[in-house]
């Protein structure tokens, strides 16, 4: 069966430090990869997704980017963090084609 | 262009009490329509699905119907417990592309016993 991990599940980074969040998915074979952020109060906003190794979109200019080094591996960096980087960040995937997303657990983002 | 709008919460219910959580849509062709729920402090799940007009998703006693005449894809739940407290969205997703989930901004839902 296939599972999605996705860690750290929280953290806490100061103004200006670096970020990376992983993401991993078992039991399957070149999924489609997301990265989403909820913020507080707010619904869910797609930030980046991968259909393929080294195959990044982008839907939202900001100073976080994303990076699929393995089939099954993705990662979401800042180099510099800003207070509005706080929010809960989500890693799902999808079979290609297939019209449902598995989401992880979830990575709380907290910002000081 | 695709969206979803869905009913703004936060929605406060007595246990046993009757849910309806409103979703209207804007799509072009026929989406597929989903309801997932997000428990306190998880990611989030599928609730139920319906993949084209008529059809009813039902799942843990909640129900949702794609109306393409009316655009909507309403949530209900007969009688609510407190295990179903949780940020419910409404979303679709299109045939075509990999981007092509969209969700609405989601309801919390708290029930009380």
């Amino acid at each position: 069966s296939q599972t999605i991990h996705q860690w750290p599940a929280t953290l806490v980074q100061p103004v200006g430090s670096p970020l990376s969040l992983e993401c991993t998915v078992e039991g399957t074979s070149n999924p489609n990869l997301y990265w989403y952020r909820q913020a507080a109060g707010r619904g869910l906003q797609l930030l980046f997704y991968s259909v393929g190794i080294g195959q990044i979109s982008s839907e939202v200019p900001q100073n976080l980017s994303a990076s699929r080094p393995q089939d099954r591996q993705f990662i979401l960096s800042s180099k510099k963090l800003l207070l509005s980087d706080s929010g809960f960040y989500l890693c799902a995937w999808s079979e290609f084609g297939a019209n449902v997303l598995t989401f992880g657990a979830g990575s709380r983002l907290t910002v000081l | 262009g695709n969206s979803v709008t869905q009913m703004e919460g936060p929605v406060t219910l007595s246990e046993e009490a009757f849910l309806t959580i409103n979703c209207t849509y804007t799509a072009t062709g026929y989406p597929s329509l989903f309801w997932y729920v997000q428990y306190p402090g998880e990611g989030l799940q599928l609730l139920l699905k319906a993949t084209k007009a008529d059809d009813k998703g039902s799942n843990k006693g909640f129900e949702a119907t794609y109306r393409k005449e009316t655009t909507s894809f309403h949530l209900e739940k007969g009688s609510v417990q407190v295990s179903d407290s949780a940020v419910y969205f409404c979303a679709l997703r299109t045939k075509t592309g990999a981007n092509n989930l969209f969700f609405g901004t989601g309801t919390r839902l708290t029930v009380i016993p």
